[in-house]
């Protein structure tokens, strides 16, 4: 149990759908990221929200949109994704995206298939 | 801006063997350093954290990790490793708010 929830585990969806992942920390974390790890690739880091602000979008194409309600809670809405877009996704949280040496929490992460 | 170098994608080693794994980070200001390790359709764990003080640090699962600064490098070792310690290892280098990932190490304990 590492306080970060990640739903659904699994996700099956078509190029046209329109789906949400979702993450939520119970550890009192101020700062909150998605990343994607495909395989043979290095971890990408997607967006970091801080504060409920958003600080970073590392050229993340639009039809990946974030939405962060509060420091709890997170979320990805996917739509018209691509096939290369099938991957694991991985929420992770922090104390303070600002501070230094703050080791960051992560989910279990969503395995997402595009068809 | 800061990278990390995990010098092996694949470590195999027998059950009760000792084991290193290597990174090695570039960053021209001072750093933090993590391991972390992921288990098979889990997300990261953190296993170790070098803050300052000490430069040998001691971690989960019998795991320890040595900072050397002038070569650079945040080694992790385990003296006699189990079955259960196959998974994949990050190195992560934190400078700044700036977090960056290494490669990843799988390591493959075989009976």
């Amino acid at each position: 149990e590492t306080g970060v929830t990640q739903t659904p585990r699994h996700l099956v969806m078509g190029m046209t759908n329109k789906k949400s992942l979702k993450c939520e920390q119970h550890l009192g974390h101020n700062a909150m990221y998605w990343y994607k790890q495909s395989a043979k690739k290095p971890l990408e880091l997607m967006f970091v929200y801080n504060f409920k602000e958003q600080t970073e979008n590392n050229s993340v194409p639009s039809r990946f949109s974030p939405e962060c309600p509060n420091s709890s809670h997170l979320f990805l809405h996917l739509h018209t994704l691509q096939p290369e877009d099938s991957a694991l996704y991985l929420c992770a949280s922090s104390q303070d995206r600002q501070l230094g040496g703050q080791p960051q929490h992560f989910g279990d992460g969503t395995r997402l298939s595009i068809l | 801006a800061q990278s990390v170098t995990q010098l092996d994608s694949q470590v195999p080693v027998f059950e009760e063997a000792p084991v290193e794994l290597r990174c090695n980070y570039s960053s021209s200001v001072s750093v933090y350093l993590f391991w972390y390790v992921q288990y098979p359709n889990q997300g990261l764990q953190l296993l170790l954290k070098y803050l300052s003080g000490s430069t040998l640090v001691k971690g989960i699962n019998g795991f320890e990790a040595e900072f050397n600064k002038s070569q650079t490098s945040f080694h992790l070792r385990k003296p006699s490793v189990h079955i259960s310690d196959t998974a994949e290892y990050f190195c992560a280098c934190s400078a700044g708010n700036m977090l960056t990932f290494g490669g990843g190490t799988r390591l493959m304990v075989k009976p």
